[in-house]
Order: C-alpha cells, then sequence, then structure tokens
C-alpha cells in the first residue's frame, strides 16, 4: 500500500522568502508524483507531477519539486513567496501499475496550509 | 473549453434528507471519482467507477451511494444513513489507456451542509 507524509499542516513564510513544503512518500514500485493547490471553496488544481526522466520537475506560478528516490521525497520549492501562494497544497502518489488509491487513483498527503506574512 | 462541473457549489440539508451531487465532465474519461474533504483529513475516497455500469466502493463508502448510467456523468447521493454528511465533495476524472499518467482533473466541488 501506498502512503504519503506530509511535513507540517501549516506552514508559514514571509512574503519573498522560500517556500519549501516537504513530501515523503511510500511505494513498492516507482510512482508518479504530484503537487496539487487549492484555493478555498475551490477544486484541487495541479501544479506540477513527475513521472519519468528530470527528476527537477517545474510547474506553474514559479513552484518546482525535486525527485529524490534515495530519500523518497518529493519536497515543493519556490524561491520567494507572494501573497497570492497562500493556500492548501497537496502532495500525491500513484502506483505506475496502476494499483494504488482505489484502482489507478490517487493515493493524498492530508494537506499542508501555507501561510505568508506580509 | 473541457472540464468537469459540479452542482450544486453550496447545498443544505435537514436531518434525515437524501441528497444528490452532480458530476459532468467532457473531457472523455473513462475513470471518475468521488472524494470527502474535512479540515485536516486530507481527501478520502468514497467511490470510483472505471467505466460505465460499473463503480467500486473506496474508503468510506457507508452512507453514500452512486450510479454510471453515462460516461458523462457520476452523481453521488448522500443518504440519511451517512451520519456526518456536513463536508466538501470532490469529483474528479482521468485518463484511460496509454495516456494515462495518473493525473486526476478536479471540479470545484460541492459544499454540503446539514442543518
Amino acid at each position: 500500500a501506498q502512503s504519503v507524509t506530509q511535513l507540517g499542516s501549516h506552514v508559514s513564510v514571509s512574503e519573498g522568502a522560500l517556500v519549501l513544503l516537504r513530501c515523503n512518500y511510500s511505494s513498492s514500485v516507482p510512482p508518479y508524483l504530484f503537487w496539487y493547490v487549492q484555493y478555498p471553496n475551490q477544486g484541487l488544481q495541479l501544479l506540477l507531477k513527475y513521472t519519468t526522466g528530470a527528476t527537477l520537475v517545474k510547474g506553474i506560478n514559479g513552484f518546482e519539486a525535486e525527485f529524490k528516490k534515495s530519500e523518497t521525497s518529493f519536497h515543493l520549492t519556490k524561491p520567494s513567496a507572494h501573497m497570492s501562494d497562500a493556500a492548501e497544497y497537496f502532495c500525491a502518489v500513484s502506483d505506475r501499475g496502476g494499483s494504488g488509491g482505489g484502482a489507478d487513483g490517487l493515493t493524498f498527503g492530508k494537506g499542508t496550509h501555507l501561510i505568508i506574512q506580509p | 473549453d473541457g472540464g468537469i462541473t459540479q452542482s450544486p457549489k453550496y447545498l443544505f440539508r435537514k436531518e434525515g434528507q437524501n441528497v444528490t451531487l452532480s458530476c459532468e465532465q467532457n473531457l472523455n474519461h473513462d475513470a471518475m471519482y468521488w472524494y470527502r474533504q474535512d479540515p485536516g483529513q486530507g481527501l478520502r475516497l468514497i467511490y470510483y467507477s472505471q467505466i460505465v455500469n460499473d463503480f467500486q466502493k473506496g474508503d468510506i463508502a457507508e452512507g453514500y451511494s452512486v450510479s454510471r448510467e453515462k460516461k458523462e456523468s457520476f452523481p453521488l447521493t448522500v443518504t440519511s444513513a451517512q451520519k456526518n454528511p456536513t463536508a466538501f465533495y470532490l469529483c474528479a476524472s482521468r485518463r484511460s489507456g496509454t495516456a494515462n499518467t495518473g493525473e486526476l482533473f478536479f471540479g470545484e466541488g460541492s459544499r454540503l451542509t446539514v442543518l
């Protein structure tokens, strides 16, 4: 069974500071990895994903994440936080073989609420 | 533009009433999912369907029912048997076959409040 751990239910950073949201996963096979963002009372929007190839993945809104197999991690970063980045962020994993998270669905972490201090 | 449409956006229900949440997609995706979201608990899978006329229970199916009569539609009924139905409900879909990279596409959600 797969699992996803997001360290910190709430992360607070100052505007202009580095954003680092941590995600560790467990999977018996090389996974597909995802970061989603959710604004209040809205659905989830894909920020970025890792499937194959380059382990440093760039996404929308200046975010990027690096897949580190040896650390089973997929941490999300952004060099300079903006007030508009305040939202809930979810890390998710999918079994490449399609047997994870409800028959080819995703297994989600519990989310990290990002707070931006002015 | 293709996407997933959920309705209603907000819904209020009296105890003992069944309610149905609509989910329609025009992405031509085979697989569809319903998740429940509660503060601090992430997303929990209620039901999923990989093809028309077939669906499977997820982790928290008790008190819910679904149907999949058309590829485009996957409505969720919250029955009176669901003891704590107040939550945010998210519908999602996924590509199939070789185009599938595991990514889910989400609707905007429906917020159900029991009065």
